[in-house]
């Protein structure tokens, strides 16, 4: 069955220092997002990316947040300067075309330690 | 405002019994999906079901039910013959817009419930 796959699953990076997230999304799938959550809290919307470029981000994806799609199959979440407060579980999801409903399917996640 | 509210943040279930997990959601916006998504303590978050503001019949998906009641905004998960591998957390999720301009909305999680079954 297809699936959406993260790398790492986990990662520790010093405050300050640059990440990069990675997602392969399901192949024929053409929109893409990223959620994050925090330990014990819920799951919150980063930013969905629709051809080749951003289609709706939330008041958490600010300047330090970048997305991109490299190539035909990498999806990636780039933190420029990590703070603390990043230390989450990120999740990478994407969906299939259609103008109903399409279930998100998501990723197991990368959960980013800063320390 | 809370878009999205799960007032159970813990629930013991015996198993091989029913549980019912609530879901209340705010929205003005008449088209719009509803979502379970189960979350094991491995992290990931598997999808369980859906249910389309439109849909006549509430959603079915093997031991999974949505028992949506679209005048109160709830869409309760009820899961049936509960068994020691549905012990999880559960997060209802609202997307208000199937399509627009290119997206297809993002979603919105309420806090989750945390589901243990017992032996």
């Amino acid at each position: 069955e297809p699936e959406v796959t993260q790398t790492p699953s986990h990662q520790v990076t010093q405050m300050g220092q640059e990440v990069i997230l990675r997602c392969v999304p399901i192949s024929n799938h053409l929109y893409f997002y990223w959620y994050r959550q925090i330990l014990g809290q819920k799951v919150e919307f980063l930013v969905s990316f629709y051809n080749n470029e951003i289609s709706e981000k939330s008041e958490i994806f600010d300047d330090q947040f970048s997305v991109e799609r490299p190539d035909g199959s990498n999806f990636t979440l780039k933190i420029r300067s990590t703070k603390l407060e990043d230390s989450a579980m990120y999740f990478c999801a994407s969906s299939a075309p259609g103008t109903t409903y399409t279930e998100a399917f998501f990723g197991q996640g990368t959960r980013l330690t800063v320390v | 405002a809370q878009k999205i509210t799960q007032t159970q943040p813990g629930m013991f279930v015996q198993e091989k019994e029913a549980v019912t997990l609530d879901c209340t959601y705010d929205t003005s916006d008449p088209s719009y999906g509803l979502f379970w998504y189960k979350q094991p303590s491995s992290g990931e978050m598997i999808f369980l079901i859906y249910q389309g503001s439109y849909d006549q019949q509430n959603a079915t998906e093997g031991r999974y039910s949505l028992n949506f009641q679209k005048a109160r905004k709830s869409a309760n998960l009820v899961i049936s013959a509960s068994q020691l591998g549905d012990s999880a957390m559960y997060f209802c999720a609202m997307r208000e817009v199937f399509y627009y301009g290119g997206s297809q909305g993002n979603l919105i999680f309420g806090k989750g419930t945390k589901l243990s079954v017992k032996p």
